[in-house]
């Protein structure tokens, strides 16, 4: 089963920052956090991953809580094309499960 | 090629015939993972390869799968038997070395369909 609680699904308007909510209150000290997105008929994509310190790449940043029981992947300037389901995932080494993820919808 | 690959990107079959899919990995990359995607469910993980290796293949739903990969390149995910369940988007992915989720690159996935 998935560690992690996202909300099924979000809006946010073109342009504005998204900002994407993740609960994983039974993470453990080893277990990274990891982001994937899957824009629809694709597979999933990369995005980032962080283990306790803030992150940031040029598609998003990734602020984790100080107890590590939640995170948020932001992604500053939300286009069209971020339509998709983004994936939360908290895991290490073999032990790396998808959830439903949330649908996010970019909107003009 | 550039990405991970995958054939056939759709397949239909009849309940109880065998199906074989097909992926090709990045050219390099010496991890390959397979996962099945019901439809409007997350990714389940079903087995990894490093080199030509599967050491656990617990996560495969029953004994009708089987996974083999050869030349540390190309793999084969088996079904036997195919059953109205198996239908979903069977989806591989490769990464650089094993684990390495952060070049972990998917390929479009191959569509099943068991009627």
């Amino acid at each position: 089963d998935a560690k992690t609680t996202q909300p099924p699904s979000m809006d946010c308007a073109e342009g504005r920052a998204a900002n994407l909510p993740c609960n994983h209150s039974t993470i453990s000290g080893n277990e990274y956090v990891y982001w994937y997105r899957q824009i629809h008929s694709q597979g999933p994509q990369y995005i980032i991953h962080g283990l306790k310190n803030n992150e940031t790449n040029e598609m998003a940043s990734l602020i984790i809580t100080e107890d590590r029981k939640s995170s948020t992947l932001i992604l500053p300037h939300a286009t069209l094309r971020d339509t998709a389901v983004y994936y939360c995932i908290v895991g290490y080494g073999q032990n790396f499960v998808f959830g439903p993820g949330t649908r996010l919808s970019v909107l003009p | 090629g550039a990405g991970v690959s995958q054939s056939p990107s759709n397949k239909v079959t009849e309940k109880g015939k065998d199906v074989e899919l097909r992926c090709d990995p990045i050219s390099g990359h010496t991890a390959l993972y397979w996962y099945r995607q019901s439809l409007g469910q997350g990714l389940e993980f079903l087995i990894y390869f490093q080199g030509n290796s599967a050491p656990d293949k617990s996560g495969l739903p029953s004994d009708r799968f089987s996974a083999e990969r050869t030349g540390g390149s190309v793999s084969t995910l088996t079904i036997q038997r195919t059953q109205q369940e198996d239908s979903a988007v069977y989806l591989c992915a490769s990464s650089l070395v094993l684990l390495a989720r952060d070049t972990q690159y998917f390929g479009p996935g191959t569509r099943l369909t068991v009627l």
